[in-house]
């Protein structure tokens, strides 16, 4: 059973508007939350975090919200540029138990258009 | 077959040791990557191979040795190790390098005593 879930395999946003990638988690002790970009050829590269005591991490462009009742967070881009166009992965884990490696989910390609 | 199966789950290994890591899938997929894992960090990547060729190396020491003998599996190859090398290995794979599909194993904690 799958403890990262990101349901949108796909997803095109023009260019300068928002794109909203979501992401679903089962395991209510996961305490820090990651997203990894990916181009193609290359493999992920660390995007944003954020950690379970809060609910908003901001970088830039980039702002990740996290809403611990519902299990959900979700990474926005503002404004979306074609540079963007990437696969997006989800990940999490928790740090503070034994577990100490991420879970990852499977993936989301956003294609931003010019 | 939906996994990426890592074995050892657990190593200990001497600075003077040799061992090989192991990665395997089932899936069909053409892409394989190696990351290492320090304690409450990101993976950082190791490795790629893409059709069962070298296609990153991110100026890993060459202590670690990866070798992809077909499109299932991959080796990560050890040799005199130090014990800042201890970390947690994660192999993961994806249809091809544009990443669709991809998944990661559980991972081998290595420890360099």
């Amino acid at each position: 059973d799958q403890q990262v879930k990101q349901n949108s395999p796909s997803l095109s946003v023009q260019e300068g508007r928002i794109s909203i990638l979501n992401c679903d988690y089962t395991n209510s002790m996961f305490d820090y939350f990651l997203w990894y970009k990916k181009y193609p050829a290359e493999g992920p590269t660390f995007l944003i975090s954020i950690s379970s005591i809060k609910d908003k991490n901001e970088d830039g462009r980039f702002t990740v919200f996290l809403n611990k009742s519902a299990k959900h967070l979700s990474l926005h881009i503002v404004p979306s540029q074609p540079g963007d166009s990437a696969v997006y992965f989800c990940a999490a884990s928790n740090y503070g138990g034994s577990q100490g490696n991420l879970i990852f989910g499977k993936g989301t390609k956003l294609s931003v258009k010019p | 077959d939906t996994e990426v199966t890592q074995t050892p789950k657990h190593l200990v290994m001497g600075m003077t040791n040799k061992k090989s890591l192991k990665c395997e899938q089932h899936m069909g997929h053409r892409a394989m990557y190696w990351y290492k894992q320090k304690a409450k960090k990101p993976p950082e990547l190791m490795f790629v191979y893409s059709y069962e060729k070298l296609s990153i190396n991110e100026s890993v020491p060459s202590r670690f040795s990866p070798e992809c003998p077909n499109s299932s599996l991959l080796n990560l190859h050890l040799h005199a190790l130090q014990p800042e090398d201890s970390a947690l290995y994660l192999c993961a794979s994806s249809r091809t390098q544009e990443g669709y599909g991809y998944t990661f194993g559980s991972g081998t904690r290595l420890t360099v005593v």
